[in-house]
């Protein structure tokens, strides 16, 4: 049980192009799920947590204007990154907690391989 | 921003060897968990334990921590080729429902 799917696992995009990301809890229903990207030989930076019907919370330094996120359902949440640029070229990790409120164990996507060109 | 500390950042081991790897973090915790990433892939996550508990076992796995100095340790005992990959601790804090990462450990098991 607990499974997380991320779409597409990875994806080549144009500079200037929009590209959107897909997390899916298969079999709980998600209250919170969070996005983290990950540089290569590096550990997961958060971006944002979402809960399901509510905005998303960025962390510091993050755009959400660029990152665009949506949690519009139990089971899925969605992070668009707009205007893509090389930089962001990246490995994003979505995970999800089926429990609301304190800390405690994130189910974890398969990651997305973005590359923007 | 990375509240944990992983040392070493890297270790190579020969099969059937333990490995042992350490996380220290900044602030208080309500628990502090333990993932494995294989290269390019999710992360799997391995033990959780809550700021109340000193020790944890899972399968080959020990993990202990130590709130007074604010460290933890993941013992890999017997450790197999399999096991190479990368180990990640994560501090949950009490007040919300973020986890932290810390640097990683990349551990290499030689067969």
């Amino acid at each position: 049980g607990a499974v997380v799917s991320q779409h597409p696992s990875w994806v080549i995009c144009k500079s200037g192009t929009s590209v959107k990301i897909e997390c899916r809890s298969l079999d709980f229903q998600a209250t919170t799920m969070f996005w983290y990207r990950q540089f290569p030989k590096q550990s997961l930076m958060l971006m944002a947590t979402s809960n399901e019907g509510s905005k998303a919370t960025y962390e510091q330094g993050v755009e959400k204007d660029k990152f665009l996120i949506n949690h519009a359902s139990l089971t899925l949440s969605t992070l668009t990154v707009t205007s893509a640029h090389p930089e962001d070229s990246s490995f994003y990790i979505c995970s999800a907690r089926a429990v609301a409120g304190e800390s405690g164990e994130q189910y974890f996507g398969p990651g997305t391989r973005l590359t923007v060109t | 921003s990375q509240q944990g500390e992983e040392d070493p950042q890297a270790l190579s081991i020969q099969e059937g060897e333990n490995a042992t790897m350490n996380c220290s973090y900044k602030t208080s915790i309500n628990n502090l968990q333990w993932y494995r990433q294989n290269s390019g892939r999710g992360l799997v996550h391995l033990i959780l334990i809550r700021s109340n508990e000193r020790e944890k076992h899972s399968g080959r796995l020990r993990v202990t921590l130590d709130t007074s100095k604010k460290s933890s340790s993941l013992l890999i005992t017997a450790s197999r080729a399999a096991d190479t990959a990368s180990y990640f601790c994560a501090t949950g804090k009490a007040a919300g429902n973020k986890l932290t990462f810390g640097g990683g450990t990349r551990v290499l098991v030689k067969p």
